[in-house]
């Protein structure tokens, strides 16, 4: 695509249940990074990917947060058992360059 | 492994200057920098590869010193469109880390 596309734009969710973020990264980039943003804050780290392989997943804040990424493509990010700290924005970036999508907001009442 | 960037916010009159630094404990291989408006997503500025490097973009412009391990950008003759917050990205073999920021308010 044109750009890094992310859906949904906007996600509430009742407290404790699972959701699944996703990200469709500029086609043909190999790198593919997920970052966390709490309103007013900076951009944290949470998993990137060199195609389909996660070399550092130390960023994931618990181990109720998963990610995955298949053909070297869309990459899914999946909260299990959502909790309120987990609202922010969720930020997608394809390549070394980091162009970032648009973003998930994330609310969890 | 993040970067630290300073200062942690700025307020500027239109036409001032302003330096945000960017510095890591980590050999650093390249630096990136942002700029996040309210509400959007950061968009790229600029990347940096080698020590010693220097790029501008309009009238923004950064340095790379390779062995000092930092980066700064430089905002001359500031603008209004210049607000937001800016970060710093260092990469270590393509593991990408942003500093906290560095919010710019540029005034009339």
């Amino acid at each position: 695509g044109a750009g890094v596309s992310q859906s949904p734009s906007n996600k509430v969710t009742e407290k404790g249940k699972d959701v699944e973020l996703r990200c469709d990264p500029i086609s043909g980039h190999t790198a593919l990074y997920w970052y966390r943003q709490s309103l007013g804050q900076g951009l944290e780290f949470l998993i990137y990917f060199q195609g389909n392989s996660a070399p550092d997943k130390s960023g994931l804040p618990s181990d109720r947060f998963s990610a995955e990424r298949t053909g070297g493509s869309v990459s899914t990010l999946t909260i299990q058992r959502t909790q309120q700290e987990d609202s922010a924005v969720y930020l997608c970036a394809s390549s070394l360059i980091a162009f970032f999508g648009q973003g998930t907001r994330l609310t969890v009442v | 492994q993040q970067p630290v960037q300073s200062p942690q916010a700025v307020i500027l009159r239109e036409g001032e200057d302003a330096v945000i630094n960017c510095s890591s404990s980590k050999a650093l291989y390249s630096v990136h920098w942002y700029r996040q408006k309210h509400g959007e997503a950061p968009v790229f500025l600029m990347i940096l590869l080698k020590g010693g490097e220097q790029k501008g973009h309009e009238k923004i412009s950064a340095s790379f010193n390779e062995k000092k391990q930092q980066s700064s950008l430089y905002l001359t003759a500031s603008q209004l469109s210049y607000s937001g917050t800016y970060f710093c990205g260092t990469a270590h073999n393509n593991d990408m880390r942003f500093g906290a920021g560095t919010r710019l308010t540029v005034k009339p």
